[in-house]
């Protein structure tokens, strides 16, 4: 079964400094797409960025850039010069390429302090 | 483009009430999905439709949760009747999505807070 593990219940940062979220999945799969997606106290889900499996090349957005290690199955997170309006709840999420069904993490909760 | 909407965005109702969300999807979107988040379950897909068409409804908890897509831009998801287990958060999201999937972005509404009393 595939699964999605984000193994920070809860983050903090700086503002201006940089942090990185973890997300690890498990798939047998070769093909594949990953997403991260913010939640902050509006509750409204916003796409951060998104991965192709295929693509060796990192997905970057702005500030906030993946580190994908496919071997390793590690899908990580880095923003950088947090700013108070980063403060959300992050959740990766995983597709196979023959399903329309996501698989969700468990979120990680990241609050910027000023 | 508008995005996602979804109305309302909080219902507060009381058990053994009907509740009916509504959900306008994105312009040429041609797959719907509707999710429902809460702290211990977090974010459960309740069913899918694609073209119109339900697809995928194994996860609508029981007999009490109907949907429905009349058209291409609306879609409902009724509760009846409410009880309080039934309070969540409820999204509505759309895609370009085929049948089968292949890795399109779903786009997501800003949700509805339902709470039964």
């Amino acid at each position: 079964a595939q699964t999605v593990t984000q193994s920070q219940p809860e983050m903090s940062v700086q503002e201006a400094e940089t942090v990185t979220l973890s997300c690890t999945y498990d798939t047998s799969e070769n093909n594949y797409y990953l997403f991260w997606y913010k939640q902050p106290p509006s509750r409204q889900m916003i796409l951060v960025i998104r991965q192709e499996a295929y693509k060796q090349q990192n997905a970057t957005e702005n500030r906030f850039s993946v580190n994908f290690q496919k071997a390793a199955k590690s899908f990580s997170l880095k923003i950088s010069d947090s700013q108070l309006g980063d403060t959300a709840m992050y959740f990766c999420a995983f597709t196979g390429s023959g399903t329309y069904k996501y698989i969700f993490g468990t979120g990680t909760r990241l609050k910027v302090l000023a | 483009d508008a995005g996602v909407i979804q109305s309302p965005r909080h219902e507060v109702t009381e058990m053994g009430q009907e509740v009916t969300l509504r959900c306008k999807p994105i312009s040429g979107h041609n797959s719907l999905f509707w999710y429902r988040q809460t702290m211990m379950r977090g974010l459960e897909l309740l069913i899918y439709f694609n073209n119109n068409v339900p697809i995928d409804d194994s996860g609508m908890p029981e007999d009490r949760f109907s949907a429905k897509m009349p058209n291409a831009s609306f879609s409902t998801l009724k509760i009846q009747p409410s009880e309080p287990r039934d309070s969540a958060v409820y999204f509505c999201a759309s895609s370009l999505a085929g049948l089968a999937g292949s890795g399109e972005t779903q786009y997501f509404g800003p949700g509805t807070r339902l709470l039964v009393l």
